[in-house]
């Protein structure tokens, strides 16, 4: 199967600075790659993802890039704010293997005012 | 549109014990996935259910199984617990099985085992 590591595990930032999440995953199989953002309390809340047949995507503050070749993917979080600060967890999922996803360990962000 | 639900939130159970647990998905979405959420293990996939079938397994032992009604609605069933078994289980949905699609989770239901 999948192995998805993520790093780092633990990430402080001031507010206003940028933050950045990274994941490597190990099948190059694989074709889909979400990123979830978990509060406490709550269940992981989709923010971002990317198909392989993409490179980067953004959405307003929030940017993913994907290397197929070093089968590495990112989160860029700009202008943080302390609402940003959550658990982040990077995913994977094999192409024709349904919706079964490898998740990394996650990143707990902390973005200090 | 409502998201997925999940009932109870919160379940306290005796070792041996079975239990089971309730997962309404998205209206429209047809495929139910459930997942495991500890500290030592991270989110580990259980399973995947589409038009009532179940389209894929994870590494989980027999005591762990589920199923989908005809409304996609899903419930897991989780038999002779065991102290391991504490954790958050998420379920998730999404419009279609079969090929990689965007899941939405619920907000869990978290099990204690004592």
């Amino acid at each position: 199967g999948e192995n998805v590591e993520q790093h780092p595990s633990t990430l402080s930032v001031q507010e206003g600075d940028s933050a950045v999440i990274k994941c490597t995953y190990s099948d190059s199989a694989s074709n889909y790659f979400p990123w979830y953002k978990q509060e406490l309390g709550k269940g992981p809340q989709l923010i971002i993802d990317i198909r392989s047949n993409v490179g980067e995507k953004k959405d307003q503050r929030i940017a993913v890039t994907l290397n197929k070749t070093a089968k590495h993917f990112s989160l860029h979080i700009t202008e943080t704010q302390p609402e940003d600060s959550a658990v982040y967890f990077c995913a994977a999922s094999i192409r024709n293997t349904g919706n079964q996803f490898y998740f990394g360990t996650g990143t707990s962000l902390t973005v200090i005012p | 549109k409502a998201g997925v639900t999940q009932t109870p939130r919160y379940l306290i159970k005796t070792r041996g014990q079975q239990v089971t647990l309730s997962c309404s998905p998205i209206s429209g979405h047809r495929s139910v996935s459930w997942y495991q959420q500890t500290p030592g293990q991270g989110l580990q996939f259980l399973f995947e259910y589409f038009s009532e079938t179940q389209r894929n397994k994870g590494n989980f032992p027999g005591r762990f199984s589920g199923r989908q009604f005809s409304n996609s609605r899903s419930e897991m069933n989780v038999s002779t617990l065991e102290l391991g078994d504490s954790a958050l289980y998420l379920c998730a949905s999404s419009l279609i099985a079969g090929k990689t699609d965007t899941q939405y989770f619920g907000p869990g239901t978290r099990l204690t085992v004592l």
